[in-house]
């Protein structure tokens, strides 16, 4: 069975804070993908990221990078200088190899204030 | 144009009354899927279909019928609709086997039903 654990439920920072979001996941198989969404007030789920287990490279993009360690099954996702636009919320998810079912977290609720 | 498709984007309804939620996509996808996201935020899985057959029903009650007529479409039925469905439900769909895109789902903007 495969599990994903997001420990915080909200985070609020102050804009151009950095701010990081855990991601804690189980699974047996050992290939498998990560993925972080973002649902911003507006509804829709916004990809952002995904990763492959057998590639454990951070990856930066902009302000936003990730974190992955299987060590630990983890796939952290930092965003650097935070902006009120970054209000969302936040969903790591895991998906086996030709997987056919996304396993999400719970999600991360991140606050920004100006 | 857009990828994945859902309407209607919002449903408000009466308890008891039956409903569809309608999905297209168009990216050629093998693989559709039926999420949904209730208050707090959850994502859940409900069905998953794969060239027009079911391969995942995750314990979802009788009430809510997927069909396929064809591999660019999944819709939802949901017979005699309670308060506990009001909730958003996306659509989604993903190639299944290797390549670039593997494991990756793409979704729609969501349908948000009300029931009263």
């Amino acid at each position: 069975a495969q599990k994903v654990t997001q420990a915080q439920t909200e985070i609020s920072v102050v804009e151009k804070e950095d701010v990081t979001l855990d991601c804690v996941y189980e699974t047996r198989d050992t290939t498998y993908y990560l993925f972080w969404y973002k649902q911003p007030p507006s509804g829709e789920l916004v990809f952002l990221i995904r990763r492959n287990s057998f590639d454990e490279q951070n990856e930066i993009s902009g302000r936003y990078s990730w974190n992955f360690q299987k060590s630990t099954s983890s796939f952290n996702f930092t965003i650097t200088a935070s902006q009120v636009v970054d209000s969302a919320v936040y969903f790591c998810a895991l998906n086996r190899n030709a997987g056919n079912m996304l396993t999400f977290g719970g999600g991360t609720r991140l606050m920004v204030k100006p | 144009d857009t990828a994945v498709s859902q309407t209607p984007k919002y449903l408000v309804t009466q308890m008891g009354n039956d409903k569809s939620i309608k999905c297209e996509q168009n990216l050629g996808h093998d693989t559709m899927y039926w999420y949904k996201q209730d208050s707090k935020k959850f994502l859940k899985i409900m069905f998953s279909y794969n060239n027009k057959e079911l391969i995942i029903n995750e314990t979802v009650p009788n009430r809510f019928s997927p069909k396929s007529p064809d591999k660019a479409h999944l819709n939802l039925h949901i017979n005699s609709l309670e308060l506990g469905d009001s909730a958003v439900y996306f659509c989604a769909s993903s190639q299944l086997g290797q390549g670039e895109n593997t494991g990756e789902l793409f979704f729609g903007e969501g349908s948000r039903l009300t029931v009263l």
